[in-house]
Formats: structure tokens, C-alpha cells, sequence
């Protein structure tokens, strides 16, 4: 059983720039959150989505965007980047649907963002 | 507007010792708990959760109570082992089945030799 992979693990951008990050579910997974933790901060919801549309989205501006693809791996794009969006941008795929109830969410290590 | 309080951002608990961290809520919707551990350089694994129906549930050396007309949950881990160091974040949903989890700014563990 794979777990969840984030690519990259860290980049450097410039303000005003574009980034994407990307992200493999783990197997079995059909649902994708992603997460942004800032320094010293707990991990903040940013949106969900599941079958390939988007299913919740937390308090962020529109320039974050998401995909699902049919393969259940994801991407996150943030557009105008902002020094304040200088995070850990955490993955997490889950199961809904499951048996087990709980949707019981599974981290990758994340993709850590330096906006200079 | 923090949903989901930890105020202890360290402790430190001899090995052996008991470990308690605690968390608050102010969203009365919750009804769903769960504490994640996170070692530097990996995500968040998660570690117990606990659903508004019981209050308490235990897994091994971790055990999770819950008192809703408080709005506290607190985590024990009984014996403190040196492993057990890391962040732990305190995290709730308003549904069981929903993925949309508001996390604590998290307790960071330090079990001492």
C-alpha cells in the first residue's frame, strides 16, 4: 500500500509569481484535502474534492485553485503569490465511502513554499 | 476566530511519567475528535479520534476523554516514551464522515531521559 507522495518537497518562488503542487493519493483513496501550515501554526483546510470536483473549501481567496484528476491524484495552484503564502502545503487523500466510517485523513510529508 | 485551542505549545514529561495534553473547542457543532502526531520532515499521522457519543476511548498506552459540556478533550499517554516525541495536534469535524477537520495550533512533546 502506497502512501501519499507530494512533489516537489521545496521550491522558491518570487512575489507575484505562480506555483503548482501536486499530489498522489494513496491507493484505495478517492477523496483529496489539502492543508496549509504555516510556522508555529496548525494545519488550515484550504478545500477538498472528490470526484474530480471540488467538495468544501476552507477561507482562501480564489487565486487557490485545485484539480482532481480521474487517477485521484491532485494539484494545487496558487496564482499572484503573496510573501504571507510562505507555508508547508500538506496533501491529505482519504476514503469516503469507506467502511470503516470515519474518514480518517492520510498525510504526505508535504511541499514546502518560500515566497521571497 | 480559532475554532480548536491548544494553549500549551511545549511540555516536557519525564519518560515513564504520564503525558497529558489538552484542547478546546468552541464550535458546539463538533462531534467528531481526532489527535494527530507529526515528526519533523513527515506529515501528520494520525494517532486516535473519539466521536461526541462516548466520552473516552483508549488504544493501547493512548487514551482520549472527552467532556462536551466543557468543550475539553485531553489525550494521556501512559508511559511517556522517548519515541512519543513530537507535535500533536488537537483536530474536530461537525460530522463524523466529514473530511473538512479543523486542526489546533498543536502541543510539542518532549519526553525527558
Amino acid at each position: 500500500e502506497t502512501g501519499v507522495t507530494q512533489s516537489p518537497t521545496h521550491l522558491i518562488k518570487t512575489r507575484g509569481q505562480q506555483v503548482t503542487l501536486r499530489c498522489s493519493s494513496q491507493s484505495g483513496h478517492n477523496t483529496v484535502s489539502w492543508y496549509q501550515q504555516a510556522l508555529g501554526q496548525g494545519p488550515q483546510f484550504i478545500f477538498q474534492y472528490y470526484r474530480e470536483e471540488e467538495n468544501g473549501r476552507g477561507n482562501f481567496p480564489p487565486r487557490f485553485s485545485g484539480l482532481q484528476f480521474p487517477n485521484y491524484s491532485s494539484e494545487l495552484n496558487v496564482n499572484a503569490l503573496e510573501l504571507d503564502d510562505s507555508a508547508l502545503y500538506l496533501c491529505a487523500s482519504s476514503l469516503v465511502g469507506g467502511h470503516s466510517g470515519a474518514n480518517v485523513l492520510t498525510f504526505g510529508a508535504g511541499s514546502r513554499l518560500t515566497v521571497l | 476566530d480559532q475554532q480548536v485551542k491548544q494553549n500549551s505549545p511545549s511540555l516536557s514529561v519525564q519518560e515513564g511519567r504520564i503525558s497529558i495534553l489538552n484542547c478546546d473547542y468552541t464550535n458546539s457543532m463538533f462531534d467528531y475528535f481526532l489527535w494527530y502526531k507529526k515528526y519533523p520532515a513527515e506529515g501528520p499521522t494520525f494517532l486516535i479520534s473519539i466521536s461526541s457519543i462516548k466520552d473516552k476511548n483508549e488504544d493501547g498506552r493512548f487514551t482520549v476523554f472527552l467532556n462536551k459540556s466543557a468543550k475539553h478533550l485531553s489525550l494521556h499517554i501512559v508511559p511517556s516514551q522517548p519515541g512519543d516525541s513530537a507535535v500533536y495536534f488537537c483536530a474536530a469535524s461537525a460530522e463524523r464522515r466529514d473530511d473538512k477537520i479543523i486542526f489546533g495550533k498543536g502541543t510539542r512533546l518532549h519526553i525527558l531521559p
